[in-house]
């Protein structure tokens, strides 16, 4: 069966501060992979997809980046964190674009930047 | 673009009763997806139920079912013999078939009172 997994689970970093996010997917080849943000008391917001290892589209331009070193390895960064960069960090994955199969999201990662 | 519309911040249910839940979405497609997804406290999103645009028939899993009227592009959730376990986040989304990228609607927060 396929698993997702994120961490940090909770994350405390002062402004200006670098970040690193990681999200791996085992028990499946070639998935798409997603980044989302929650902010508090709100709906999921796309921030970056992936159909393979290098392929980055960005939803919403902004501090953020993403990276796809490996086919089951997603990573989110940032140089310098700003304080609207605070929310819950949710990573999905779902299988290749030929299919329409379901996005499944990992646990996710609390992020407060003071 | 699509949109997804979730009219009821807040419900609230009694323990073993029947409450549904309400979303509406604009879409231009002709074959999609839609899906509920739960959020508990955990804050991890549970995939509750999908349907398939082109299906007529409603989905069932369990406790949950939905009403789902394409004319309408309404499809809400319907949650039976309330648990209290019920009580999370629940949010409407909806993808095109033709490409993988999920709308999620804000979200109805659902207490179930004891």
């Amino acid at each position: 069966s396929q698993t997702i997994h994120q961490w940090p689970a909770t994350l405390v970093q002062p402004v200006g501060s670098p970040l690193s996010l990681e999200c791996t997917v085992e028990g499946t080849s070639n998935p798409n992979l997603y980044w989302y943000r929650q902010a508090a008391g709100r709906g999921l917001q796309l921030l970056f997809y992936s159909v393979g290892i290098g392929q980055i589209s960005s939803e919403v331009p902004q501090n953020l980046s993403a990276s796809r070193p490996q086919d089951r390895q997603f990573i989110l960064s940032s140089k310098k964190l700003l304080l609207s960069d605070s929310g819950f960090y949710l990573c999905a994955w779902s299988r290749d674009s030929s299919s329409t199969d379901t996005q499944y999201f990992g646990p996710g990662t609390r992020l407060t930047v003071l | 673009a699509q949109t997804v519309t979730q009219s009821q911040p807040e419900m609230s249910v009694q323990e073993a009763e029947t409450v549904t839940l309400s979303c509406t979405y604009d879409t231009s497609e002709s074959d999609y997806y839609l899906f509920w997804y739960k959020q508990p406290p955990s804050r991890q999103m549970i995939l509750v139920i999908r349907q398939e645009a082109y299906k007529q028939q409603n989905a069932t899993e369990n406790r949950f079912s939905v009403n789902f009227q394409k004319a309408a592009k309404s499809f809400s959730l319907k949650i039976s013999d309330s648990q209290l376990g019920d009580a999370a986040m629940y949010f409407c989304a909806c993808k095109k078939t033709s490409y993988d990228k999920v709308i999620f609607g804000p979200g109805t927060s659902l207490s179930v009172i004891p």
